[in-house]
C-alpha cells in the first residue's frame, strides 16, 4: 500500500483566489493522480502527474485553471486558480505503485475539502 | 471508451445478512476491475482487484467480488453483513491498452447501510 497526506485538509476561500493542495506520498511513485469528487458522488479525473513531464488534463480541465506541479516522485501539487463556488468540491490526490503498471491498484489520500464563498 | 454503471444509489440490508452491491462495465478488451470504498470523511480504501484467473476474487474485511465475463458484471458481495460496513462503494474499471494511460474509470458509487 501506500500512505498519501494531503494539506490542507480543508479550506474555506474568496472567489477570484487561489488554493494549492500538497500531496505527499510515503514512497516513491511513478504515476500521481489528481481527482474531484462532490460529496457522495463519483470520482473525476483531473489530470495524470508523471515525474519528468507535463501533466496530461482531462476533457474539461485545463493546466490554466488546475496548475500541477510534480518536482519528485513522492510530492505533487495542484493549485485551483481564479476559484468561483462551482470549484467547491473535495480534491483527491492518488498514486499508482507497482512500477505503473495496468494491473496495480491505486491508493487515496484523504482529499482536500474546498469550500469557496 | 471505458464505461462503469452501478445500478443501485443505495442498498439497504439487514445487518448478518448477506450484501450485494453490483457493477457492470464496457471496455474495449478484457478488463481490469476494481472495487472501493469510502467511509464518511475519508479517502477511497481498495477492497479487491480483478485481473486475469479465477472468476471469484477475495479481498479486505470479508469482501469477494465475482467477475461474470458473458454478463460484464463484476458484483461485489459479503455474506454477512455488518453495521460498520455502512459506507459508500466505488466499482472502477481500466482498459489494459496501454494507451489508456492507466486511467481509472469509476461508477457512480453506491452507498450501503446495513441496519442494526
Amino acid at each position: 500500500s501506500a500512505v498519501i497526506s494531503q494539506k490542507p485538509s480543508r479550506d474555506i476561500c474568496q472567489r477570484g483566489t487561489s488554493l494549492t493542495i500538497q500531496c505527499q506520498v510515503d514512497s516513491q511513485v511513478t504515476m500521481m493522480f489528481w481527482y474531484r469528487q462532490q460529496p457522495g458522488q463519483s470520482l473525476t479525473l483531473i489530470a495524470t502527474a508523471n515525474q519528468g513531464s507535463e501533466a496530461t488534463y482531462e476533457s474539461g480541465f485545463v493546466i490554466d485553471k488546475f496548475p500541477i506541479s510534480r518536482p519528485n516522485l513522492t510530492f505533487s501539487t495542484l493549485t485551483v486558480s481564479n476559484m468561483s463556488p462551482e470549484d467547491s468540491s473535495i480534491y483527491l490526490c492518488s498514486v499508482q505503485k507497482g512500477g505503473g503498471t495496468a494491473t496495480s491498484e491505486q491508493f487515496f489520500g484523504p482529499g482536500t475539502r474546498l469550500t469557496v464563498l | 471508451a471505458q464505461s462503469v454503471a452501478q445500478p443501485e444509489d443505495q442498498v439497504n440490508v439487514a445487518e448478518g445478512n448477506p450484501l450485494t452491491v453490483k457493477c457492470t462495465y464496457s471496455v474495449s478488451g478484457n478488463p481490469y476491475l476494481f472495487w472501493y470504498v469510502q467511509y464518511p470523511n475519508r479517502g477511497l480504501q481498495f477492497l479487491l482487484k480483478y485481473i486475469t484467473g479465477d472468476n471469484l476474487v477475495k479481498g479486505s474485511y470479508g469482501f469477494e467480488a465475482e467477475f461474470n465475463k458473458s454478463q460484464t458484471s463484476f458484483h461485489l458481495k459479503k455474506p454477512s453483513a455488518l453495521v460498520s460496513d455502512s459506507a459508500l462503494y466505488f466499482c472502477a474499471v481500466r482498459d489494459p491498452v496501454k494507451a489508456a494511460g492507466n486511467k481509472l474509470t469509476f461508477g457512480g458509487g453506491t452507498r450501503v447501510l446495513v441496519k442494526p
